[in-house]
């Protein structure tokens, strides 16, 4: 499966600010997503990120809160806008080839917001 | 809706054979994945089925029943380095996400 690079690796952040997570993929993938991982939780997908339009959004997740850009098929942003302490958790960003094939992940950025 | 179960945490012994059930309901279905994830790090895929049967991978072996809505996970001969938390996770609809269940710790004792 390709590679994803994801940066920052881990960063911590002022409450009120925001910051934009990168993923970078060495191919072009069909499918990308953003996930969020609380501490000794399992993942839960924020969005679907579209190359060229708008991303779909999971319930609960808004876009006002998480915008995401995917310019092209082989990169991804997310964006975690006006941050709060509870949004302090492991964001992952993830592709796939098609539906046959697996999903795989970037190695997650770890935010703290304080 | 979406829903999927697997139990929380499970022991097991050094060398012994431990077996991680997972049950799902998802709109859309199109596959199930096992995952391992160790701690601080990204999840790796171990197994994917999409029919139903057994899928044999080395010392992981996988199970699916799609009537049932239901998957295990087989790993056999057990090795401390397989403790780890293991994840379920379905393919829902057509847009190739996938939905994860809460994740099994495992822990592998001498």
């Amino acid at each position: 499966s390709a590679v994803i690079s994801q940066k920052p690796s881990r960063d911590i952040c002022q409450r009120g600010t925001s910051l934009t997570i990168q993923c970078q993929v060495d191919s072009q993938v069909t499918m990308m997503f953003w996930y969020r991982q609380q501490p000794g939780q399992s993942l839960t997908l924020i969005a679907t990120a579209n190359q060229g339009s708008e991303a779909t959004y999971e319930s609960g997740f808004v876009i006002d809160k998480f915008p995401i850009s995917r310019p092209n098929l082989t990169f991804s942003t997310l964006t975690v806008s006006n941050m709060s302490p509870e949004d302090s958790s492991i964001y992952l960003c993830s592709g796939r080839q098609g539906l046959n094939t697996e999903a795989f992940f970037g190695q997650g950025t770890r935010l703290t917001v304080v | 809706g979406q829903n999927i179960d697997q139990p929380t945490e499970m022991t097991a012994t050094e060398g012994a054979i431990v077996q991680i059930n997972c049950t799902y309901q998802t709109s859309g279905f199109n596959g199930l994945f096992w995952y391992q994830q160790h701690a601080g790090e990204a999840p790796t895929f171990l197994s994917y089925n999409v029919l139903d049967g057994l899928e044999e991978k080395g010392r992981f072996s996988s199970f699916l029943s799609r009537s049932k809505g239901y998957s295990y996970l087989l790993l056999k001969e057990l090795q401390m380095k397989d403790s780890a938390s293991y994840l379920c996770a379905a393919g829902s609809g057509n847009t190739g996400k996938l939905i994860f269940g809460q994740g099994t710790t495992l822990q592998v004792k001498p």
